[in-house]
């Protein structure tokens, strides 16, 4: 089993739609938790950065986290065409360096 | 502006051929990072480096080597010994290994012919 599993789509909705995108982990010692965005043929963007359960909101961005269910997602609301990237999760310890990824999600923002 | 530097941003390399990715920082940060990008894959870590002088294999350190004598950079060897090279290599730099937050170069594409 891979420690984070994530859809990889492609997942395609209408502009303006809410986007849903999720990962789910397999070690309850992961302590915080990032969502990166790629476009294609660039480098990963950091998007958002949560250490708690709950939810973390940025503009359009909602990082939401569910420690117990081992489940973390990202909302998209009114989405554009420009957030059409594929999108990455990524979970951690604290005072251990390395990161561990999902697959990421492709997603397509129909005009 | 602060960030991350790669070159090249293609590469083509022949079989048996050792081949340099660049990486440069100037964001005055500890850490640095590479990580490979396959399709269908997540980003796996090969070697990192905490301080100057001193790295530690990744998950995938096997037909690669690194260096690290100055702060701002983190240069990678894809060496002949590296089976199946062709992939897109991202480096990553975070403040200090404590850090959790990692910020990425634009990647190179490696591909050998």
């Amino acid at each position: 089993q891979k420690e984070v599993e994530q859809d990889p789509g492609p997942l395609s909705v209408p502009e303006g739609a809410i986007v849903s995108l999720n990962c789910t982990y397999s070690n309850s010692a992961f302590q915080y938790f990032m969502w990166y965005r790629q476009y294609s043929r660039k480098g990963p963007e950091l998007l958002m950065y949560t250490y708690s359960s709950g939810n973390k909101e940025d503009g359009r961005f909602t990082a939401q986290v569910d420690k117990s269910s081992k489940y973390i997602s990202l909302f998209i609301r009114d989405s554009q065409p420009s957030d059409s990237a594929t999108y990455l999760c990524a979970v951690g310890n604290f005072g251990n360096e390395k990161l561990t990824f999902g697959t990421g999600t492709r997603l397509t923002i129909i005009p | 502006d602060g960030g991350i530097t790669q070159s090249p941003k293609y590469l083509f390399r022949k079989e048996g051929q050792n081949v340099t990715l660049s990486c440069e920082q100037n964001l005055n940060h500890d850490a640095m990072y590479w990580y490979r990008q396959d399709p269908g894959q997540g980003l796996r870590l090969i070697y990192y480096s905490q301080i100057v002088n001193d790295f530690q294999k990744g998950d995938i350190a096997e037909g690669y080597s690194v260096s690290r004598e100055k702060k701002e950079s983190f240069p990678l060897t894809v060496t002949s010994a590296q089976k199946n090279p062709t992939a897109f290599y991202l480096c990553a730099s975070s403040i200090d290994r404590l850090a959790n937050e990692q910020f990425f170069g634009p990647g190179t594409r490696l591909t050998v012919l």
